[in-house]
């Protein structure tokens, strides 16, 4: 079966810094999946990539699948407060069904 | 309100009992999942749907039971709750095209 390992599990940084969270997986990804959740709430949507090469931006947040579609990174640029939560990505192994990695737990101080 | 929507929210049960977790959803999607994220285990699925009266095991099921009688609906149950399902549980919808929309989550809490 297909595993997502996120890197690092934790990570505090300080206001205005930029980070970066991996998501790699054990088998080719059909569709890879970003979502943000803030503590104690459901998940949030962030974007979708399918083919490899593909970079999205939305805000100051910007994903990318690499060309063998087995990993993807996801950069924020000028970290703020609002960015803290839990990022996981999620995959769709070619099913019905889709899968999801450990979570990136982000902490932001100002 | 459309969207989709978990109850309850919060549930503190006993070993043994039996408990209920709902969902209900107002897009018609054909695709319902029921996940729970523990520490250290990010979200594992339990059971999915593709459609009404059709469900499927995911990474998880074991101690739970799932129904779909109506498109909009997927409660999940647990018939004899153990201190291993205490977890935060989200249930989720697609209409297949990618993207999940998530419920707020049911935290559970069995003594």
């Amino acid at each position: 079966s297909q595993e997502l390992e996120q890197s690092p599990q934790s990570l505090i940084v300080q206001e205005g810094k930029n980070l970066t969270i991996n998501c790699t997986s054990s088998k080719t990804l059909y569709g890879l999946y970003w979502y943000k959740q803030k503590y104690g709430e459901g998940l949030i949507f962030l974007m979708m990539l399918q083919k490899g090469g593909e970079e999205k931006s939305h805000e100051k947040i910007t994903a990318k699948l690499d060309e063998k579609k087995q990993q993807s990174s996801l950069h924020i640029t000028a970290s703020q407060p609002s960015h803290a939560g839990i990022y996981l990505c999620g995959a769709d192994p070619n099913t019905d069904k889709l899968i999801f990695g450990t979570g990136t737990r982000l902490q932001v101080f100002p | 309100d459309a969207g989709i929507t978990q109850s309850p929210r919060y549930k503190i049960t006993e070993t043994g009992r039996q408990v209920t977790l709902m969902c209900h959803q107002t897009w018609s999607h054909s695709y319902m999942f029921w996940y729970r994220q523990d520490l250290g285990h990010g979200l594992r699925l339990i059971y999915y749907s593709a459609a009404a009266d059709i469900t499927d095991k995911g990474e998880v099921p074991d101690g739970y039971v799932v129904s779909r009688s109506k498109t909009e609906n997927f409660p999940l149950t647990l018939e004899s709750a153990t201190r291993s399902q205490t977890s935060v549980y989200f249930c989720a919808t697609t209409s297949g095209a990618g993207e999940l929309f998530f419920g707020e989550g049911s935290r559970l809490t069995v003594l």
